[in-house]
């Protein structure tokens, strides 16, 4: 069962523009949320989290939404440059005895155009 | 901080083989991790340790994976009778455990890419 999904498999966006790559989930226990970034031949990088007592978590350019309604959250990307082109991973985790545990969705490749 | 190394970076075996992974972690982390990746899918937990002790197992580790994590440092993942369906991206990862942001922020390796022929 896909607990964490990340329905478009991939996004081209034009450098300057705003990306907006997207996330939901299933598992209600889910409280804690992350992004991960990954470039060919590494292992992924830690973007951004935010827990759910929050709906936004800002850092630079990039901004993390929560709907915890929708159990949906966004990743945006102001301004996109070609050096954000990458595999972008959304992440989740449910806390208690699951601490430190990520479920992971199947990852959006993002091309940025310059 | 030189990161989290993997050891070897590929890895291809005969169907039945066994096969043994190495992890060095940053070395002020206590939490080790163990996920596998396959084409097209994001990772996939395996188990994880705390300091020495392997604190969940995932379904997914079956009785032909064993990892160990050693004075709580470097860890290795054996697989015994390695089947193809076994060929994936080992990656490891590693954390602080003090605090959820901390051990929620996880620094991995470059994998290892395991192909059973």
């Amino acid at each position: 069962d896909q607990q964490v999904k990340q329905n478009s498999p991939s996004l081209s966006v034009q450098e300057g523009r705003i990306s907006i790559l997207n996330c939901d989930y299933t598992n209600s226990m889910f409280d804690y949320f992350l992004w991960y970034k990954k470039y060919p031949a590494e292992g992924p990088t830690f973007l951004i989290s935010i827990s759910s007592i929050k709906d936004k978590n800002e850092d630079g350019r990039f901004t993390v939404f929560l709907n915890k309604s929708a159990k949906h959250l966004s990743l945006h990307i102001v301004p996109s440059q070609p050096g954000d082109s990458a595999v972008y991973f959304c992440a989740s985790n449910a806390g208690g005895t699951s601490y430190g545990k990520l479920t992971f969705g199947q990852g959006t490749i993002l091309t940025v155009h310059p | 901080d030189t990161g989290v190394s993997q050891d070897p970076r590929h890895k291809i075996t005969k169907r039945g083989q066994n096969v043994t992974f190495r992890c060095d972690p940053i070395s002020e982390h206590n939490r080790l991790y163990w996920y596998r990746q396959t084409l097209g899918q994001g990772p996939e937990f395996l188990t994880y340790f705390q300091n020495e002790a392997q604190l969940e197992k995932s379904r997914l580790l079956s009785d032909r994976f064993s990892a160990e994590r050693p004075k709580g440092s470097f860890s290795t993942l054996e697989i015994q009778r390695t089947e193809q369906g076994d060929s994936a991206m080992y990656l490891c990862a590693s954390s602080r455990g003090h605090v959820r942001e901390d051990y929620n922020e996880q620094f991995f390796g470059p994998g290892t890419r395991l192909t059973v022929l």
